[in-house]
């Protein structure tokens, strides 16, 4: 079965510093790996995926994420921290050899202080 | 370009009453999914489809139905609403293949009294 874990239920940051929310994951397969955004009363939005290749990954809104294998971590990075990015932050996970469906982890509230 | 579409966006159930979650897709997709989220749970998995008339059963399927008769809509069907069963229903849609990112709808959030 697959599982996600962000250990962290909130993050606070000041504006302009860099900010890092963490996920560790586990599959019997290969991972795909992915990240997403939530703001208030708001669906979810894509935010970047890892697929194979680099490590680091580049998507939306200057966010970059880092996959470690050897750790099954797959943190999600950025280098200054805007007010704006203050959002509910899911990372998710599908097995390459299992499901269809995406397993969630429970969410991490990033909160970026001016 | 519309993308996931769903409704209606509130409901107040009482007990034992039925009704549908409608979702739709604009975009061709092949697969689609029904997600519940609850604080501090993340989003939990209901049915997923891969096709129109496949579906399946995901993490939490008990007390919910599906069908998918068209690609472009998934249905989601509470025979007999329980006080458990509030909550945030979101409906996601993806492209085949399990390195796809998924395209979520607006959310219908259901409150079972």
């Amino acid at each position: 079965a697959q599982s996600v874990a962000q250990p962290e239920d909130q993050v606070n940051v000041a504006e302009g510093n860099p900010l890092t929310v963490k996920c560790t994951y586990s599959v019997s397969g290969n991972p795909y790996l992915f990240w997403y955004v939530q703001y208030p009363n708001r669906g979810l939005q894509f935010l970047l995926k890892y697929i194979t290749g680099d490590n680091l990954v580049k998507g939306s809104y200057g966010f970059e994420a880092e996959f470690n294998k050897s750790q099954t971590s797959f943190h999600l990075k950025k280098p200054s921290a805007l007010v704006s990015d203050s959002a509910l932050y899911f990372c998710a996970v599908r097995d390459g050899g299992g499901a269809d469906g995406l397993t969630f982890g429970k969410g991490t509230h990033l909160i970026i202080q001016p | 370009n519309a993308g996931v579409t769903q409704t209606p966006k509130f409901q107040v159930l009482k007990t034992g009453q039925s009704m549908t979650l409608q979702c739709a897709q604009d975009m061709n997709h092949e697969y689609m999914s029904w997600y519940r989220q609850d604080p501090g749970m993340g989003l939990r998995l209901i049915h997923y489809s891969v096709g129109a008339g496949i579906t399946d059963q995901g993490e939490v399927p008990n007390g919910y139905n599906v069908s998918r008769s068209t690609t472009e809509d998934f249905p989601l069907r509470l025979l007999s609403a329980a006080p458990s069963q509030t909550s945030v229903y979101f409906c996601a849609s993806s492209y085949a293949g399990q390195n796809t990112e998924a395209f979520f709808g607006q959310g219908t959030r259901l409150t079972v009294v």
